[in-house]
């Protein structure tokens, strides 16, 4: 089980550039959730989704970021025409959720880490 | 509520001594706690958790206190090691899945 994988690990981009950040969960694991961490601060919640749904998006900036679940493969956060303020490092978890496991243990992937030139 | 955008507070401790890591969580309706750790350019990882049910929750040298009368959650590690530096959250979750982490404290051992 090679945990909750993230890819890129490091990624540059000019501003008005697309940013597409990919989570692969662990395996069995229905629940993808994505934060954002500036330097030196906490995790900030952006959106938690389970296959082909957004359930809680809450986090999300209502422009330019966007994120998907679909039924094959990774979930992707999205940042279009990204500006100097999205530098930061995205952090996925993912989980089996309460239904399966009980308590909602999240098991995070090491980052993905955006800089907008 | 939110984790916000404040700059970590940082408690530092002599190796050896015990620390004490302490956590005010917003929503009253939460009945699960986690503590994760997470080390510089890493993510986070889980330490322990506790459940509402329960005040005190031991593991292997770390213990996880909750006071729900006033909303407050600590992390104790006893005898610190130089590998426990690193900033540690506690994690709540007010609601269905949603985990909502609180502001982080750096944990800075002194040799």
């Amino acid at each position: 089980n090679a945990g909750v994988m993230q890819n890129p690990r490091h990624l540059v981009r000019r501003r008005g550039q697309e940013a597409r950040l990919r989570c692969s969960p662990m395996k069995g694991h229905s629940h993808v959730y994505w934060y954002r961490q500036l330097p030196e601060e906490g995790l900030k919640f952006m959106v938690y989704l389970q296959k082909e749904n957004i359930i809680d998006e809450s986090g999300m900036p209502k422009e330019r970021f966007s994120a998907e679940f679909p039924k094959e493969g990774p979930s992707i956060l999205r940042i279009q025409q990204v500006v100097r303020g999205d530098s930061a490092a995205y952090f996925c978890a993912s989980s089996p959720g309460k239904e399966v496991s009980g308590a909602n243990v999240l098991t995070f992937g090491a980052g993905s880490r955006l800089t907008v030139l | 509520g939110e984790s916000v955008g404040l700059h970590l507070p940082t408690l530092s401790v002599q190796e050896g001594d015990n620390s004490i890591i302490n956590c005010a969580y917003s929503n009253s309706a939460s009945d699960y706690f986690i503590w994760y750790k997470q080390e510089s350019g890493k993510g986070p990882q889980f330490i322990i958790d506790i459940r509402s049910n329960m005040d005190k929750r031991q593991g292997q040298r770390v213990t996880v206190l909750l006071n729900k009368t006033v909303k407050h959650l600590s992390l104790q590690i006893a005898a610190t090691q130089p590998g426990d530096s690193a900033v540690y959250f506690c994690a709540e979750n007010p609601i269905d899945d949603k985990i909502i982490f609180g502001k982080g404290t750096r944990l800075h051992i002194l040799p």
